[in-house]
């Protein structure tokens, strides 16, 4: 049961551009969502996440929207670059005890044409 | 400090076969995770291991387990593997062992089985 939907799969992006990554989760139990950035040979890792007390985080040229009550959130990457090229994935975490379990989307590949 | 590493990086196995992957944590980390990633199914927990216990687990058959020792370093096991079982198995750990939510995963690059 995949219970957090990511699109598109795959995004291509002028330099300069906004990039934008779009999930929808199922959970109503999630109480945490990150994104994670993974570049090719490398693990997973953590770029930005958001509660859902809020509707919106920005950090840098990263901003994570949040829609509660339609269960989406998406991530925005503004003035994209070269180096940005990655894959993307989106989660869910339930918290309480939920160690070590974070739920993942299919994961967007990015990539920013210079 | 250094990151979480992983051992093999790569490996071949034939079906049938099992194999043992390792997984060292960020030094004073607690806590590590077991995900495996596949183009078809993405990133999905295998378990979770804390002062040696197992305290969560996915959805995997029995064939995958794990074990973590006092040092807090882990390993997983996959017996009578299948075609299937081909992925990259990525460790993760985090220092107090707390949800996702308290605390950040920082993941290892992962082990990549083949398995023929």
């Amino acid at each position: 049961q995949q219970q957090v939907k990511q699109s598109p799969q795959s995004l291509i992006v002028q330099k300069g551009g906004i990039s934008i990554i779009n999930c929808a989760y199922e959970n109503t139990a999630f109480d945490y969502f990150p994104w994670y950035q993974q570049f090719p040979g490398k693990g997973p890792a953590l770029l930005i996440a958001i509660r859902p007390d809020v509707s919106e985080k920005k950090e840098g040229r990263f901003t994570i929207s949040f829609n509660k009550s339609a269960k989406q959130f998406s991530l925005h990457i503004m003035d994209s670059q070269p180096g940005d090229s990655a894959t993307y994935f989106c989660a869910g975490s339930a918290g309480g005890t939920s160690y070590g379990k974070l739920t993942f989307g299919q994961g967007t590949i990015l990539t920013v044409h210079p | 400090k250094a990151g979480v590493t992983q051992t093999p990086r790569y490996l071949i196995k034939t079906r049938g076969q099992q194999v043992t992957l390792s997984c060292s944590p960020i030094s004073g980390h607690r806590s590590v995770s077991w995900y495996q990633q596949t183009p078809g199914q993405g990133l999905q927990f295998l378990f979770e291991y804390f002062s040696e216990t197992q305290r969560n687990k996915g959805n995997f058959p029995g064939r995958f387990s794990g074990r973590q020792f006092s040092n807090s370093r882990s390993e997983m096991n996959v017996s009578t593997l299948e075609l299937g079982d081909s992925a990259l198995y990525l460790c993760a750990s985090t220092e107090r062992g707390g949800p996702p939510s308290e605390e950040t995963q920082y993941f290892g690059p992962g082990t990549r089985l083949l398995v023929l």
